[in-house]
């Protein structure tokens, strides 16, 4: 997904914390986009982050460092309805891209 | 409409044949995106339209994918001699045409071609 890399695979417990990691290509960054995707439904949007620094929503926190090309979504009190896919996305010039996902399952 | 909608849902044909996959942006997002998504994969980005400039069609895959939108809001993406290399989920989404905002996208084409 045009440099845009984050781990293919991620496992956790009800109830934990989990922290999914993307990285990207800097070159005409305009912001980044965390989107979840259940199996067989269409991505919906969590989270969008131009600057640097956390930003918390509930639950969910994205965090962003331009600098570094590197952002997570972080994921507390994990909850069987977050068994998901993870998308990654960068508006670079102003379309937006998606890295591959990450596929979370969630154990009991 | 209320949301992005797609048809059809399910597109079956044969190896070889055209097609044509419909989407309907929610009213009044200027912007509108083609991506293309292969079981348990992510989304392949292949074209996008932005108000009234060029559509930026550098994620097509081949010159078999065009697409195109009439009056700046439905598209229509077509497949010519379709190959089975082409099954995949079609998805289209749409937005204001401003940095950051939300893409919301249809439920999808499933095509598979036999």
């Amino acid at each position: 997904g045009q440099n845009i890399d984050q781990p293919t695979e991620m496992t956790a417990t009800e109830g934990a914390i989990v922290q999914i990691n993307c990285t990207y290509q800097t070159s005409g960054f305009n912001g980044l986009f965390w989107y979840q995707q259940h199996a067989g439904e269409a991505p919906t949007f969590l989270s969008y982050n131009v600057l640097d620094g956390l930003e918390e929503k509930g639950r969910f926190s994205s965090f962003l460092s331009r600098s570094k090309g590197y952002s997570y979504l972080l994921l507390k009190e994990l909850q069987m309805k977050d068994s998901a896919s993870y998308l990654c996305a960068v508006n670079r010039d102003d379309k937006i891209i998606f890295g591959k996902g990450t596929r979370l399952h969630i154990l009991p | 409409g209320a949301g992005v909608s797609q048809s059809p849902s399910n597109k079956v044909t044969e190896k070889g044949k055209d097609v044509e996959l419909r989407c309907d942006p929610i009213s009044g997002h200027t912007a509108l995106y083609w991506y293309r998504q292969s079981l348990g994969q992510g989304l392949e980005f292949l074209i996008y339209f932005q108000g009234n400039s060029a559509p930026d069609k550098s994620g097509l895959p081949s010159d078999r994918f065009s697409a195109e939108r009439t009056g700046g809001s439905v598209s229509t993406l077509t497949i010519q001699r379709t190959q089975q290399e082409d099954s995949a989920v079609y998805l289209c989404a749409s937005n204001l045409l401003f940095t950051g905002a939300e893409a919301f996208f249809g439920q999808g084409t499933r095509l598979t071609v036999v």
